[in-house]
């Protein structure tokens, strides 16, 4: 099974563009690549979505790499509220399963 | 549309005893599953579901069983409470086609703490 590497946790300053990097090396062509966060104490949050091309949405965008090995997230103009630990997954189309990272926890500066 | 519900959302259980966590969706999704998240950790699968009547287990299935009897409703059972079953559980559900297709709706989560 394909597997994600993230980075335990970044730090971003308030109102700055914020990109979030994940490793996907062994990803098959039918995985597609999600991102989720997760507040303290909440269930995960929808970010974004994609296959082989950037993506983006009113949250983010997702910057995926030519050979899909790896792809980023990018948060324009982080604020306080998206302080949470951000997960990088991989959906295999061919039995619908979710293949969790460990996440990456972002704390956001004042 | 309420997305998913879970139900309960906190519960104690003493080792041994049984329980059923409920999930229901109410978006038609074909697929639903369970997971359950231990402290500073991501999620793991426990059983999905692709549709009424299909059942699969996941990563960690030792001591649950499901059952899909209809499309809305995906129970987890624990059949002997352990507290290594001390968690926070969510269910999940996706659509399989249309235009929401590919996006995962969470369950709030139900946490579960055996003693």
């Amino acid at each position: 099974d394909a597997k994600t590497t993230q980075p335990n946790s970044m730090e971003s300053n308030e109102e700055e563009p914020v990109h979030l990097p994940c490793n996907h090396s062994t990803i098959s062509g039918t995985d597609y690549i999600h991102w989720y966060r997760q507040l303290p104490s909440q269930g995960p949050e929808y970010v974004i979505h994609g296959l082989t091309s950037n993506v983006n949405n009113r949250m983010a965008s997702l910057a995926i790499a030519e050979d899909r090995k790896s792809s980023t997230l990018i948060l324009h103009r982080a604020t306080l509220r998206d302080a949470a630990v951000y997960y990088c997954i991989l959906r295999d189309l061919s039995n619908y399963q979710l293949i969790w990272g460990a996440g990456t926890k972002l704390i956001i500066k004042p | 549309n309420a997305g998913v519900t879970q139900t309960p959302k906190f519960q104690v259980l003493k080792t041994g005893q049984s329980m059923t966590l409920q999930c229901a969706q109410d978006m038609n999704h074909e697929y639903m599953s369970w997971y359950r998240q231990d402290p500073g950790m991501g999620l793991r699968l426990i059983h999905y579901s692709v549709g009424a009547g299909i059942t699969d287990q996941g990563e960690v299935p030792n001591g649950y069983n499901v059952s899909r009897s209809t499309t809305e409703d995906f129970p987890l059972r624990l059949l002997s409470a352990a507290p290594s079953q001390t968690s926070v559980y969510f269910c999940a559900s996706i659509s399989l086609g249309g235009t929401k297709r590919d996006t995962i709706y969470f369950g709030e989560g139900s946490w579960l703490t055996v003693v």
